[in-house]
């Protein structure tokens, strides 16, 4: 059976600082990796992912997560965060074999001014 | 449609009641599920449809809980007699499994008083 653990519940930052949200997982076969942002009052927004290939991986608002198969992690980065980048942010795998995601219990991102 | 579309976006409910959620998916995905998301939790796995076929349905918690998609279109997820703890937000996705690029609702509110 594979699982999530996103350690931190809720990230503080301020705004223009770096942050980093803890991904890691388990699983006894090959995977693929999500994130997904979830802002307040929406729907979940895939954020990035990772299927093949290089194992760093990119969104288009600067967020961009490593896939570390020794680690067995896939932590989310981004080097200057925006107030806007304030959401809840959820890790998800599967195995590459099967169709269903399964989540971690998320990490809320604030970002203070 | 554009995106995934689910409805209601709020549904409360007397315990006791039935209920029906509807989920309405991407044009020409073939896979759609079902998670349930309780409050401060990721999504927790449901059900699983490929086409009109279900899947998999070992995350539904008990026999109150039921999925068809009857033309591998729209689905309807049900709670018979419903009970205080049934209280979560319901997201349903869909996804082009080549890509593997799931797609969230906005998911219904289900409040069971």
């Amino acid at each position: 059976a594979q699982s999530v653990t996103q350690l931190d519940s809720q990230v503080p930052v301020f705004e223009e600082a770096p942050v980093e949200l803890r991904c890691n997982y388990s699983s006894s076969v090959s995977v693929y990796l999500f994130w997904y942002v979830q802002y307040p009052n929406q729907g979940l927004q895939l954020l990035l992912k990772y299927l093949s290939g290089s194992t760093l991986v990119e969104s288009i608002n600067g967020f961009e997560a490593e896939f570390n198969k020794s680690q067995t992690s896939f932590h989310l980065r981004k080097p200057s965060v925006h107030i806007s980048d304030t959401a809840e942010y959820f890790c998800a795998v599967v195995d590459t074999g099967r169709r269903a995601l399964t989540f971690g219990s998320g990490t809320r991102l604030q970002v203070q001014p | 449609g554009a995106g995934v579309s689910q409805s209601p976006r709020y549904k409360v409910t007397k315990r006791g009641q039935d209920v029906a959620l509807r989920c309405d998916p991407i044009s020409g995905h073939v896979s759609l599920y079902w998670y349930r998301q309780a409050l401060g939790q990721g999504p927790e796995f449901l059900t699983y449809f490929n086409y009109e076929a279900q899947q998999d349905k070992s995350g539904l918690p008990n026999d109150r809980f039921s999925a068809e998609r009857p033309e591998g279109s729209i689905s309807t997820l049900t709670i018979q007699r419903t009970e205080q703890r049934d209280s979560a937000m319901y997201r349903c996705a869909s996804s082009d499994d080549v890509e593997r690029s799931y797609f969230f609702g906005q998911g219904t509110r289900l409040t069971v008083v």
